[in-house]
């Protein structure tokens, strides 16, 4: 059974840094490209990059590509966001998705406010 | 970015009876493979979106043939011929060819 739990939310304050991470099992990782996702309070959902399975290539929302980094651990089958000068439009649910958002975590909630 | 505009906003349906969910994207879908990545998940209140449509019209693993995908270039309907208690949540339609990948706003099913 294909798993994702994602871990590392929480309240942030502005301008500070945060790394989520996902952890996978139940298909062979280091074959497939991963998805971060996020959604808002209201419900809106944006994507905000991807990574390719060995790690050499990312691609990027092009609003959040100077602030969020993907990568991924293959030998701990872990995929990580690094996000960094949080602001409070960052306020959502974070989730990972496997290729073409087949699965899905339960998603990790990050809240930034002072 | 491709704009993915979903109606109606929400669907009041009566156990039983047919449901239907628009799609239309700012452009075509069709990516230079030929295929169309438009995929249609359903999002239960309190949990995680799950897929249920890729590639225009393939169920995925599980989903009840209740459900239908179809459409083309920039037009996509989600159906469901007989609406069940199960199917309640929203339904965003996402489309995967061109990045930055696209979401439409969603569509709430609620029980008439």
């Amino acid at each position: 059974e294909v798993q994702l739990v994602e871990s590392g939310g929480g309240l942030v304050q502005p301008g500070a840094s945060l790394k989520l991470s996902c952890v996978a099992s139940g298909f062979t990782f280091s074959d497939y490209w991963m998805s971060w996702v996020r959604q808002t309070p209201g419900k809106t959902m944006e994507w905000i990059g991807d990574i390719k399975y060995d790690g050499s290539y990312t691609n990027y929302a092009p609003s959040l590509k100077n602030r969020f980094t993907i990568s991924r651990d293959n030998a701990k089958s872990t995929l990580y966001l690094q996000m960094s000068n949080v602001r409070s439009e960052d306020t959502a649910t974070y989730y990972c998705t496997t290729t073409a958002f087949a699965y899905w975590g339960q998603g990790t909630l990050v809240t930034v406010s002072s | 970015d491709v704009v993915m505009t979903q109606t109606p906003v929400s669907l009041s349906v009566a156990i039983g009876q047919p449901a239907s969910i628009s799609c239309k994207s700012s452009q075509s879908l069709v990516g230079t493979s030929g295929k169309t990545y438009l995929n249609w998940l359903l999002q239960r209140p309190g949990q995680s979106p799950k897929r249920l449509i890729y590639l225009v019209s393939k169920l995925d693993s599980g989903i009840p043939d209740r459900f239908s995908g179809s459409g083309s270039e920039t037009d996509f309907t989600l159906k469901i011929s007989r609406v069940e208690a199960d199917d309640l949540g929203v339904y965003y339609c996402l489309q995967g060819t061109h990045f930055p990948y696209t979401f439409g706003a969603g569509t709430k099913l609620e029980l008439k």
